[in-house]
């Protein structure tokens, strides 16, 4: 069975400190995607990053970057010099290639940027 | 503009009355799905359809029925609903489950 584990429910620090927010997963296919979204406090689901299995390379996008390691099933999410508008709660999510097609989430990490 | 509508977007009703929840989406998307986001819970699946005609079951199916008889409507059916059934709930479509999820904006129900 696939799952997804975020350890962290909630982070607070102050604006403009460096965050990394922890993403483990299990699954036992060979192909599968792996996916951030962002749910800031007006509620709606905000697509952040997609990523396939086969694709190790770290990302970065502005102050948001994304740690694949295969090896520990991890994708771990920093965002850099924080801000407040950065304050939501993020979740990972895990997608099979083939099978059952289900999109499994993980319980999300509420963030609090502190001014 | 593309988007994923639902409605209502909140809703009180006692327990054992039928509801459903309206989901549209104007994307030609074939893979729709409902979630129910609860705290310390995550978001989960509660159904998924693949096409028309062609759905099947997430991770929390129990007490809820979709229907899929056109590509851009995901009707959830709460046929009669409990207070364990008060949540959040999204719709979303997507390509499919390796894609890009759109989300609708949510729809709060309560269940006395």
């Amino acid at each position: 069975a696939q799952k997804v584990t975020q350890a962290q429910t909630e982070i607070s620090v102050v604006e403009k400190e460096d965050v990394t927010l922890d993403c483990v997963y299990e699954t036992r296919d060979t192909t599968y995607y792996l996916f951030w979204y962002k749910q800031p406090p007006s509620g709606e689901l905000v697509f952040l990053i997609r990523r396939n299995s086969f694709d190790e390379q770290n990302e970065i996008s502005g102050r948001y970057s994304w740690n694949f390691q295969k090896s520990t099933s991890s994708f771990n999410f920093t965002i850099t010099a924080s801000q407040v508008v950065d304050s939501a709660v993020y979740f990972c999510a895990l997608s099979r290639f083939s099978g059952a097609q289900k999109l499994v989430f993980g319980q999300g990490t509420r963030l609090t940027i502190n001014p | 503009e593309a988007q994923v509508t639902q409605n209502p977007r909140y809703l009180i009703t006692v327990t054992g009355k039928k509801l459903t929840v309206t989901c549209s989406q104007n994307m030609n998307h074939e893979y729709m799905s409902w979630y129910r986001q609860d705290p310390g819970l995550g978001l989960r699946q509660i159904y998924y359809s693949m096409n028309v005609e062609v759905t099947d079951k997430g991770d929390v199916p129990e007490g809820y029925k979709v229907s899929r008889k056109e590509k851009r409507n995901f009707p959830l059916i709460l046929e009669s609903p409990s207070p364990n059934q008060t949540s959040l709930y999204f719709c979303a479509s997507s390509l499919s489950p390796n894609y890009e999820q759109y989300f609708g904006p949510g729809t709060r129900l309560t269940v006395t």
